[in-house]
């Protein structure tokens, strides 16, 4: 993986609404996509991936979609929780190396 | 699901001395384990890939002598930062995969606090 060192954005959500966090993906060779949820203290939990060949895939109250043609990923989260306030954080792999390019991260409020 | 475990999950040393962090895959194999160290606010920051049965590659800027890796065998990469000094202080943490392009996990995070 290569290093982004900045400081995060913040998304601020109301408690209920939807969440729709984005991330530009840098190497158009890039197949495979993964989101990843950290709270403060706390290593990356693994959210849900998605591979080059599908466009859109969805998981518990997650949806990533894909859009190959301007190289953007996005992670929607329905009816957000006070829980899901973290920082989430997209990463791009190639298939066949261990390479992982990882997104700067937007950190998420969940507004009570 | 796959899972990373990483201990100790919190150390506070004085300065000078070693200080080890472990990192394993629990239910798969890892060939190629990562560290990383994550300043407060801010993105991960790829330190070293670490290898099975060969040396760990270190990104530039990172001092190989300081931050030793070894990675003995396919569930295993430990972490040694030689010498603390309060600089060293920060979160670390490590990520392993099952296979190239495959889902990467992460273990819980170290923070170092070196006085």
């Amino acid at each position: 993986g290569e290093n982004v060192g900045l400081h995060l954005p913040t998304l601020s959500v109301q408690e209920g609404d939807n969440s729709i966090i984005n991330c530009a993906y840098s190497n158009s060779a890039s197949d495979y996509f993964i989101w990843y949820k950290q709270e403060s203290g706390k290593g990356p939990q693994f959210i849900i991936d998605i591979r080059s060949n599908m466009d859109k895939r969805q998981g518990q109250r997650v949806t990533v979609l894909l859009n190959k043609t301007v190289k953007h990923l996005s992670l929607q989260i329905a009816a957000t929780q006070p829980g899901d306030s973290a920082v989430y954080f997209c990463a791009e792999s190639v298939s066949g190396t261990y390479k992982y390019i990882f997104g700067t991260g937007t950190r998420l409020k969940v507004l009570a | 699901g796959a899972v990373v475990s990483q201990h100790p999950s919190r150390v506070i040393c004085k300065s000078g001395t070693s200080v080890k962090i472990e990192c394993r895959s629990l239910d798969f194999q890892a060939t190629t384990m990562f560290w990383y160290r994550q300043f407060p606010k801010q993105s991960l920051m790829l330190m070293a890939t670490s290898n099975e049965g060969s040396k760990a590659t270190y990104e530039q800027g990172v001092e190989k002598d300081k931050f030793l890796i070894n990675h003995a065998s396919l569930t295993l990469s430990t972490l040694t930062v030689t010498s603390a000094h309060p600089e060293d202080s920060s979160f670390y943490i490590c990520s392993a995969s099952a296979g190239m392009g495959e889902k990467l996990f992460f273990g819980s995070g170290t923070q170092l606090s070196v006085l």
